[in-house]
């Protein structure tokens, strides 16, 4: 089955760093484009982020610009979001999310059950 | 960056209602759409992408069309599992930007 499943949310003051991860299986990992979208509380998904497969090449969405990085481990099967300088504003749930295939590289799926960021002092 | 307006922004409808959900992009996306679905405290569940092609294991009563600017869902009879939130998604360029959703409640 294939499965991700994100970590490493949490409160956190505004201008901390936060990493999330997102550790996936049941699928050949190093074959698939990897995605990162938020969803603040009651509203609607917004896009992050996405790093190719084998992790050379990197977008991120102009709110996040020089204050995210995305990254992936190919060993260990694992996505990750390091979050430096955050904002209220960056409060949301964050999913990680998987292109559908190695050809078909901006729609997502599956996604994983999300980790909730909340940037609050 | 590509503006996606999904209309209406809520639409109240009975089983086995036909629905209808409107997305216009603010330039043309080619064929370059998905849709997907949200029940609340879960994750978004792809139903249909390159504007008309169904994701596997979605039900045959959802469908999609359009081209250029505007694109359309339908779910032809409503079922209740289908009570949700509906997101239209751009992947024609560089930011890949959502619609504001279509939330489909249970007259």
């Amino acid at each position: 089955e294939v499965q991700l499943v994100e970590s490493g949310g949490g409160l956190i003051q505004p201008g901390g760093s936060l990493r999330l991860s997102c550790a996936a299986s049941g699928f050949t990992f190093s074959n698939y484009w990897m995605h990162w979208v938020r969803q603040a509380p009651g509203k609607g998904l917004v896009y992050v982020s996405r790093i190719s497969s084998d992790g050379s090449s990197t977008n991120y969405a102009d709110s996040v610009k020089g204050r995210f990085t995305i990254s992936r481990d190919n060993a260990e099967n694992t996505l990750y979001l390091q979050m430096n300088s955050l904002r209220v504003e960056d409060t949301a749930v964050y999913y990680c999310a998987r292109a559908l295939s190695n050809t078909l590289i901006n729609w997502f799926d599956p996604w994983g059950q999300g980790t909730l960021v909340t940037v609050s002092s | 960056d590509i503006q996606m307006t999904q209309s209406p922004s809520s639409v109240s409808a009975s089983v086995g209602d036909r629905v209808t959900i409107t997305c216009r992009a603010s330039q043309g996306i080619n064929r370059w759409l998905a849709w997907y679905q949200q029940k609340p405290g879960i994750a978004p569940k792809l139903l249909i992408y390159t504007t008309s092609t169904l994701q596997s294991g979605v039900p045959s009563r959802f469908s999609g069309s359009g081209s250029g600017t505007d694109f359309t869902l339908t779910i032809s009879s409503l079922q209740p599992e289908d009570f949700a939130t509906y997101y239209c998604q751009q992947a024609n360029s560089f930011p890949l930007t959502f619609g504001g959703g279509t939330k489909v409640e249970i007259k």
